[in-house]
């Protein structure tokens, strides 16, 4: 049973550049949540999303930042005109229906040059 | 109000050890504490979660003791091993609303041989 996969794994991006991440939950699992951490710090939260549904954006910053997890396909996270201070790195967990444990990926890190 | 405050930032334990990890938080409408324990480079994983109408959970080597009155939980990690070097986060979420999980800073661990 393949766990959260996340894609890229390294992403570098120029400032003023979109980017885009990817993130394919565990078999089974519904509901998907996006969190970031920076050096040193923990995971802060941004995004849960549901099939076709934004359930809790209260973490995402009001400008640049979107996220969508469609019927088919992945959830992705979409970063518009990325600055240096996007660097970090970028988890997304994935649960079951109801009240379940979250289970993360590998992350992606976004290098902002 | 929504913080997971961690301590200490670091902790330095000989093989065979006890190492003891702190968390308190204040929102006291947080109903499930879990435990994530990350290696460099990697995710999160969920290493042990308690809820708060138990008073202590073991798994292992590992042993969540929670003290609802005093709003804090720790972890015990019995018997460490270098193998057990890694970051530590605890978290906390409300089952029933989005379930996000608010992250303390985390960690440092490190079992010397």
């Amino acid at each position: 049973n393949a766990g959260v996969m996340q894609n890229p794994r390294h992403l570098v991006r120029r400032r003023g550049q979109e980017a885009r991440l990817r993130c394919s939950p565990m078999k089974g699992h519904s509901h998907v949540y996006w969190y970031r951490q920076l050096p040193e710090e923990g995971l802060k939260f941004m995004v849960y999303l549901q099939k076709e549904n934004i359930i809790d954006e209260s973490g995402m910053p009001k400008e640049r930042f979107s996220a969508e997890f469609p019927k088919e396909g992945p959830s992705i996270l979409r970063i518009q005109q990325v600055v240096r201070g996007d660097s970090a790195a970028y988890f997304c967990a994935s649960s079951p229906a109801g009240p379940y444990e979250q289970y993360f990926g590998p992350g992606t890190r976004l290098t902002v040059t | 109000q929504q913080q997971v405050k961690q301590s200490p930032q670091s902790l330095i334990v000989q093989k065979g050890g006890i190492s003891i990890i702190n968390c308190a938080y204040e929102n006291t409408a947080f109903d499930y504490f879990p435990w994530y324990q990350q290696f460099p480079g990697k995710g999160p994983a969920l290493l042990i979660a308690i809820r708060p109408d138990v008073s202590e959970k073991k798994e292992g080597r590992f042993t969540i003791s929670f003290n609802k009155s005093a709003k804090q939980f720790s972890l015990h990690i019995m018997d460490s091993q270098p193998g057990d070097s890694a970051t530590y986060f605890c978290a906390a979420s409300i089952r029933g609303g989005s379930e996000k999980l608010v992250f303390g800073k985390g960690t440092k661990l490190t079992v010397n041989p």
